[in-house]
């Protein structure tokens, strides 16, 4: 059974462009969590989705970053015009039920030249 | 979600067994605590929770106390591959409860 996947593994991007971190969960899995890893610091929730739905944003900064999970296919962490202070890895994690334990991916690192 | 408090950081010698603690003293009755751990730029790797009860898995053993204020996860034989930051985490079971980090142990194992 494979794992979490997450592409593409490095992600080099210059400011204001724009970002697009996939994430394809465990098989079986319809929960993902996205978790954002600056430099030196520790993770930090970013957002929660279910299929077709958005559970919880609460980590998500207000503009620029949106997320995505469709019915087919990866779920999406998109920045747009992205900044230096972007720069980190993004772990997404899946689970398979609200309550059940979430395994992580080995993230995207993202630089903003 | 309660807070917790490790050491920052702890060595350990290989093959020993290595002791990991963990204080959680405001945890609530429905709050579970996970570990997991993070080898260098990797992602976070599950390893063991449990709510009362001591566990055991093919990775580690994780005892609580019985006041559940602390707990200590135990990695039984120490190798080279198990540098990391370990966290230990309390969290509520509940519908898409996201986990919350904190600085969790630097854990050397020297040679």
């Amino acid at each position: 059974n494979a794992g979490v996947m997450q592409n593409p593994r490095h992600l080099v991007r210059r400011r204001g462009q724009e970002a697009r971190l996939r994430c394809s969960p465990m098989k079986g899995h319809s929960h993902v969590y996205w978790y954002r890893q600056l430099p030196e610091e520790g993770l930090k929730f970013m957002v929660y989705l279910q299929k077709e739905n958005i559970i919880d944003e609460s980590g998500m900064p207000k503009e620029r970053f949106s997320a995505e999970f469709p019915k087919e296919g990866p779920s999406i962490l998109r920045i747009q015009q992205v900044v230096r202070g972007d720069s980190a890895a993004y772990f997404c994690a899946s689970s398979l039920g609200t309550e059940e334990t979430q395994y992580f991916g080995p993230g995207t690192r993202l630089l903003v030249l | 979600d309660a807070k917790t408090t490790q050491p920052p950081s702890m060595d350990c010698a290989e093959g020993r067994a290595a002791n990991l603690p963990c204080n959680h003293s405001t945890i609530s009755g429905n709050e579970y605590v996970y570990w997991y751990r993070q080898i260098h730029s990797q992602g976070p790797q599950y390893i063991i929770h449990g709510l009362k009860n001591n566990e055991t898995n093919e990775m580690a053993s994780l005892i609580i106390t019985e006041d559940r204020k602390s707990s200590t996860l135990i990695l039984p034989h120490a190798t080279l591959r198990d540098t990391a930051v370990y966290y230990c985490i309390v969290r509520v079971r509940a519908a898409g409860n996201k986990l919350t980090f904190g600085g969790g142990t630097r854990v050397l194992v020297k040679p």
